[in-house]
């Protein structure tokens, strides 16, 4: 069974204060692994898609990495508006293409 | 462009009522997936759909839950003889063919259930 693991479950920063979140999975096959960002009330909202280990994504503020066994989200001199929860997702090679989403990681940024 | 749109946003039903909430995907997306969300929980998927087709519904209750995707018009999710334990936020994605690549989900705002 495909398992995602986040990791902290929670984490407060200051503004400008560099930090990673975790994301451990263990897939039989990884397909593509999938972060996203949701704010309170809303759905979540697309950020990256990884395929294969060694990848690297960068948008904004925020840089996706993946390994063979977990991905890192790097979030450099965040600002109060990333605050947000980050959810991490695998899709795994064949089945029925649904992926397994973890709990995520919330994220407050303070002035 | 609009994305997933789904309602109604916010719905409030007694216990024993049907609850029906409607999700019409992104256009040029032909995959519906439904899941639900209780607080301090993660996303659990529920059912996936094809136009007329439901292709995996793995997640879904065995009773009172039901899910359609017709040919015209958008997905519904359907819950009869609503309980308390139904509250909670419904999401719709729609992702295009998936073919041999991973697919991204994109996601509706969501609806958000209240049994009273």
């Amino acid at each position: 069974e495909d398992q995602v693991t986040q990791s902290p479950e929670a984490l407060r920063l200051q503004e400008g204060e560099s930090s990673s979140l975790n994301c451990s999975y263990t897939v039989s096959g990884l397909r593509g692994l999938f972060w996203y960002r949701q704010d309170p009330g809303k759905g979540p909202e697309f950020l990256f898609t990884l395929y294969s280990a060694g990848e690297e994504k960068e948008k904004e503020r925020l840089k996706a990495t993946l390994t063979k066994k977990e991905s890192f989200l790097h979030i450099t001199a965040p600002k109060p508006e990333d605050s947000a929860t980050y959810l991490c997702a695998v899709q795994a090679i064949g089945g029925s293409y649904i992926p397994t989403f973890g709990r995520g990681t919330s994220l407050i940024v303070h002035p | 462009n609009a994305g997933v749109m789904q309602n109604p946003r916010h719905l409030v039903r007694r216990r024993g009522q049907e609850a029906r909430l409607r999700c019409s995907p992104m256009k040029g997306h032909s995959h519906v997936y439904w899941y639900r969300q209780l607080p301090e929980e993660g996303l659990k998927f529920m059912v996936y759909l094809q136009k007329e087709n439901i292709i995996d519904e793995s997640g879904m209750p065995k009773e009172r839950f039901s899910a359609e995707f017709p040919k015209e018009g958008p997905s519904i999710l359907r819950i009869q003889q609503v309980v308390r334990g139904d509250s909670a936020a419904y999401f719709c994605a729609s992702s295009r063919v998936a073919g041999g690549h991973p697919n991204e989900q994109f996601f509706g705002p969501g609806t958000r259930l209240t049994v009273l």
